[in-house]
C-alpha cells in the first residue's frame, strides 16, 4: 500500500498571502494524484486531479504541480473560504490512499 | 450535475450488521465513466477507501481492510448499498458515497455523508 503523507499537519496563514501545501507519496504515482477540500461537517471537494488539473468550477487561484513523489498544492491569494483541511489521493496503485490532512488555518 | 445522496440508521449495535444506501440523481448509475464508492471517515480523523462497484456488478474492495463488507448496485432504482457485518465501536464514522472517475480514480462526486454511531 502506498502511503501519502502531506505536510504540514497545519499551516496558519494571512487572508491575501499565498499557502503551499506539500505531499509525498511512498513510492512513485506518476501524475495519478488528487487534492480534496473539507470544509467542517462537509464532504469533500474535488480540487485538483491528474496533480494539475483543476476540477470543474474550481478558481484559478488553485494550483496544482509535481510527479513521481512529491506534490504541491498552492493557493495563490487566501480567501477566507479557503480556510479548511486539504487531503492528498493517490489512485495509481492498488488501494487507493488518502494522506492524513493539512489544516489550513488564519494566521 | 450527478448527485448522490446517503442514507440509513445513524445508529448501530456491536455485532450488527449496517446497511446503507446511495441514491444517484442527475445521471445513469449505468455510466460507463463512474464507478460507484464508499467511503468512510472516523470522527477527526482521515479518509478511508472502502471499495466500489460497476453497474455491471463488478466490484473492487480495499485489501487492507477485513472483508466484513459487501456493495451492491440496483440499477432500476439508481442507487447502490454497503453493508458492513460484524460492527464494532471502531467502524463509527462518516460514511460518503463517492463516484470514482473510472477504475482507479479520483473522486469526482460526493455525497453529503451520513454519521453512523456503533453503541449499545
Amino acid at each position: 500500500e502506498i502511503v501519502m503523507t502531506q505536510s504540514p499537519a497545519t499551516l496558519s496563514v494571512s487572508p491575501g498571502e499565498r499557502a503551499t501545501l506539500s505531499c509525498r507519496a511512498s513510492q512513485s504515482i506518476s501524475s495519478n494524484l488528487a487534492w480534496y477540500q473539507q470544509k467542517p461537517g462537509q464532504a469533500p471537494r474535488l480540487l485538483i486531479y491528474g496533480a494539475s488539473s483543476r476540477a470543474t468550477g474550481i478558481p484559478a487561484r488553485f494550483s496544482g504541480s509535481g510527479s513521481g513523489t512529491e506534490f504541491t498544492l498552492t493557493i495563490s491569494s487566501l480567501q477566507s473560504e479557503d480556510f479548511a483541511v486539504y487531503y492528498c489521493q493517490q489512485y495509481n496503485n492498488w488501494p487507493e490512499t488518502f494522506g492524513q490532512g493539512t489544516k489550513l488555518e488564519i494566521k | 450535475q450527478v448527485q448522490l445522496q446517503e442514507s440509513g440508521p445513524g445508529l448501530v449495535k456491536p455485532s450488527q450488521t449496517l446497511s446503507l444506501t446511495c441514491t444517484v440523481s442527475g445521471g445513469s448509475i449505468s455510466s460507463d465513466d463512474y464507478y460507484w464508492s464508499w467511503i468512510r471517515q472516523p470522527p477527526g480523523r482521515g479518509l478511508e477507501w472502502i471499495g466500489y462497484i460497476h453497474y455491471s456488478g463488478g466490484t473492487y474492495y480495499n485489501p487492507s481492510l477485513k472483508s466484513r463488507f459487501t456493495i451492491s448496485v440496483d440499477t432500476s432504482k439508481n442507487q447502490f448499498s454497503l453493508r458492513l457485518s460484524s460492527v464494532t465501536a471502531a467502524d463509527t464514522a462518516v460514511f460518503y458515497c463517492a463516484s470514482a472517475v473510472g477504475l482507479m480514480g479520483y473522486f469526482r462526486h460526493w455525497g453529503q455523508g451520513t454519521l453512523v454511531t456503533v453503541s449499545s
